[in-house]
């Protein structure tokens, strides 16, 4: 079952802003992970967070985790255009376990 | 990183008919691998778990008549959506965990008129 979370559900900005999503989860969790997905499109893994790590730093990408809150946010610095994209979290509680994924944001970034 | 392939990427078929999709891992051994689906503006959903040498296991609600997994090898598993009616027009993904990492399919764009 989906347990994943997210908001807000749709976020446009202007090129060049920042851009924070976030995510609440249900269940304890082994570690959590973000994917980019274009439109009808693959999913692009961007960042994986273990559920002993706080913060994560990927070039323009920021990862929180708050395992007390059950929460994760991404933050994505000087967005571009080319950023535009549905954005998912998604948690998996043991190695070997399908990923639950969020219902996604989706970003626009204005040129 | 580990790589894998779904084909075909896009099917047409019509209402009726019978799709194929495979899955596979080309660099590494998948003992188990995952098919989602994922319809247009929503996120994935878990429908099965494919698990090489024995039977699959589906979610709540997924018809395993329906849609029939085998794992055959380890570097192979299948999908595929009998008797398949437009409602089945989805975005078809697999995964195939290695350690705690999970590798996706481009995805299969299905489509039943």
């Amino acid at each position: 079952s989906q347990q994943g979370e997210e908001d807000p559900q749709a976020l446009s900005i202007q090129e060049g802003e920042n851009a924070t999503m976030n995510c609440s989860y249900k269940t304890s969790i082994n570690n959590l992970q973000w994917y980019r997905q274009n439109s009808g499109r693959g999913l692009v893994h961007l960042i994986l967070i273990r559920s002993n790590e706080r913060e994560k730093h990927s070039g323009r990408l920021r990862v929180t985790l708050d395992t007390s809150k059950k929460s994760s946010s991404l933050l994505i610095t000087a967005s571009r255009a080319a950023d535009t994209a549905s954005y998912f979290c998604a948690t998996s509680y043991a190695g070997n376990t399908p990923l639950v994924f969020g219902k996604g944001t989706r970003l626009s970034v204005i040129a | 990183g580990a790589v894998v392939s779904q084909h075909p990427s896009r099917v047409i078929c019509k209402s009726g008919t019978s799709v194929k999709i495979e899955c596979r891992s080309l660099d590494f051994q998948a003992t188990t691998m995952f098919w989602y689906r994922q319809f247009p503006k929503q996120s994935l959903m878990l429908m099965a778990t494919s698990n090489e040498g024995s039977k699959a296991t589906y979610e709540q609600g997924v018809e395993k008549d329906k849609f029939l997994i085998n794992h055959a090898s380890l570097t192979l598993s299948t999908l595929t959506v009998t008797s398949a009616h437009p409602e089945d027009s989805s975005f078809y993904i697999c995964s195939a965990p290695e350690g705690y990492e999970q590798y996706f399919g481009p995805g299969t764009r299905l489509t039943v008129t």
